[in-house]
């Protein structure tokens, strides 16, 4: 168990929906990372928050948003969903964003959209 | 840009036998490295990294990896295999793309399988 924690575990919409995926980090770290697996473009950097502050943004398409909470936990909103969104959500977080801390993954959400 | 090539999308190997599973990177300052390990319907799990220091890098589970500048690859070893490595296995670099960004670009991914 990685400290990480993700809701909800499977996720099942229609196209053109909006959908809410939620993650809280480790005790104590401050950074969340927001990835997409999926089979045709494998492991993909969304974006990052440090602190409630936007850090990075990596390939996010426009229909996504996230944001971090004070209380560090962080949200990462779907909208207008389409076929080619259904992949496997991850968060990971780690102590202050460093690049030499390895991140924590948390178990994801499977997001199928029909 | 920073990339991270796993040139086996599936490596077999008998149970007890030394594994590798291999990685090589492309970086435009130092390299900082990582493998992860996947099992079904899990997360991302960390098993060892590479900063600086010795070249033999220790990890989780008995998994070391050789980091070899000259060749920029950072393959993974373990001297004897069990059936429970069997897992999807990832290489990660870290981007420095901004004022303190950090975010991994993750390889393709190795299937490994062992076989009893």
């Amino acid at each position: 168990d990685s400290g990480v924690t993700q809701t909800p575990k499977h996720l099942i919409t229609a196209t053109g929906q909006r959908v809410t995926l939620r993650c809280s980090p480790r005790s104590g770290d401050l950074s969340v990372y927001w990835y997409q697996q999926s089979l045709d473009q494998g492991l993909q950097f969304l974006i990052q928050y440090y602190n409630g502050e936007e850090r990075a943004k990596g390939n996010i398409l426009e229909r996504f948003s996230a944001q971090q909470f004070p209380d560090l936990h962080s949200e990462l909103n779907l909208s207008s969903l389409e076929l080619g969104d259904s992949a496997l959500y991850f968060c990971a977080s780690n102590l202050r964003g460093s690049s030499y801390n390895e991140q924590f993954f948390g178990p994801g959400t499977r997001l199928t959209v029909l | 840009a920073q990339s991270v090539a796993q040139p086996e999308d599936q490596v077999n190997v008998a149970e007890g036998n030394p594994l590798t599973v291999k990685c090589t990177y492309s970086v435009s300052g130092n390299p900082y490295l990582f493998w992860y390990v996947q099992y079904p319907n899990r997360g991302l799990q960390f098993l060892l990294k590479y900063i600086t220091g010795d070249n033999l890098v220790k990890g989780s589970y008995g998994f070391e990896a050789e980091f070899n500048k000259s060749q920029t690859s950072f393959h993974l070893k373990k001297p004897s295999a069990l059936v429970s490595d069997s897992a999807l296995y990832f290489c990660a670099v870290r981007d420095d793309s901004g004022a303190g960004s950090y975010q991994l670009t993750f390889g393709k991914g190795t299937k490994l399988s062992v076989i009893p």
